[in-house]
């Protein structure tokens, strides 16, 4: 069965520092992985994702994230955050080629964003 | 471009009541998702369907149930409504074929409230 676990529950920033936001999975098969945002009271939105390819993939809002196979990690990063910035972040497996399988989520990391 | 679109967006019940959810996935979108969001939550997988077949079942109580119908909308049905049963329904829709990206694309949300 996968699983993903989120280093940190919380992760203050002052505004224009990075951050780097921890993701690892455990899987026994190849997998999609995704990063989602959720600002409050708010549906959940794709920042990125991983299917193939180049490891290192580009996402909306200057975000970024790195995949490696050999660490099993997906850590999202932006440069410089921002006060919009603030808000749940959740990584994401699921399973490689499977209809109706379902994406399974980490417990979500809160970025909180200061000036 | 057309989102997943679920009704209604709130929802408040007793307790021992009945509610129903409704998603009407993106056009074309053949595969759909019910995830439940506590407060302060990540979402958990409850049940998926693909071309109108249960596809794949997680932590759905017995109290509830759901189907796919022909033109690919799906309803939650939810009895004997409890407290804890308060929280965030998120549907979510993909197209489901082998070769799928895996991507799935959430709506908004409906919120549950038992009092």
């Amino acid at each position: 069965a996968q699983s993903v676990t989120q280093l940190d529950s919380q992760v203050p920033v002052f505004e224009e520092a990075p951050v780097e936001l921890r993701c690892n999975y455990s899987s026994s098969v190849s997998v999609y992985l995704f990063w989602y945002v959720q600002y409050p009271n708010q549906g959940l939105q794709l920042l990125l994702k991983y299917l193939s390819g180049s490891t290192l993939v580009k996402g909306i809002n200057g975000f970024e994230a790195e995949f490696n196979k050999s660490q099993t990690s997906f850590h999202l990063r932006k440069p410089s955050v921002h006060i919009s910035d603030t808000a749940e972040y959740f990584c994401a497996v699921s399973v490689l080629n499977q209809a109706g399988t379902a994406l399974i989520f980490g417990k979500g990391t809160t970025l909180s964003v200061s000036s | 471009a057309a989102g997943v679109i679920q009704s209604p967006r709130h929802l408040i019940k007793e307790k021992r009541e009945t509610a129903t959810l409704k998603c009407y996935p993106i056009p074309r979108h053949d595969t759909v998702y019910w995830y439940q969001q506590g407060p302060g939550q990540d979402p958990q997988f409850l049940i998926s369907f693909y071309e109108k077949m249960q596809s794949d079942k997680g932590s759905i109580p017995d109290r509830f149930s759901a189907q796919q119908f022909s033109d690919y909308h799906s309803e939650l049905n939810m009895s004997s409504l409890e407290l804890g049963d308060s929280a965030l329904y998120f549907c979510a829709s993909r197209y489901g074929t082998s070769g799928s990206s895996g991507e799935l694309f959430f709506g908004e949300g409906s919120r549950l409230t038992v009092l």
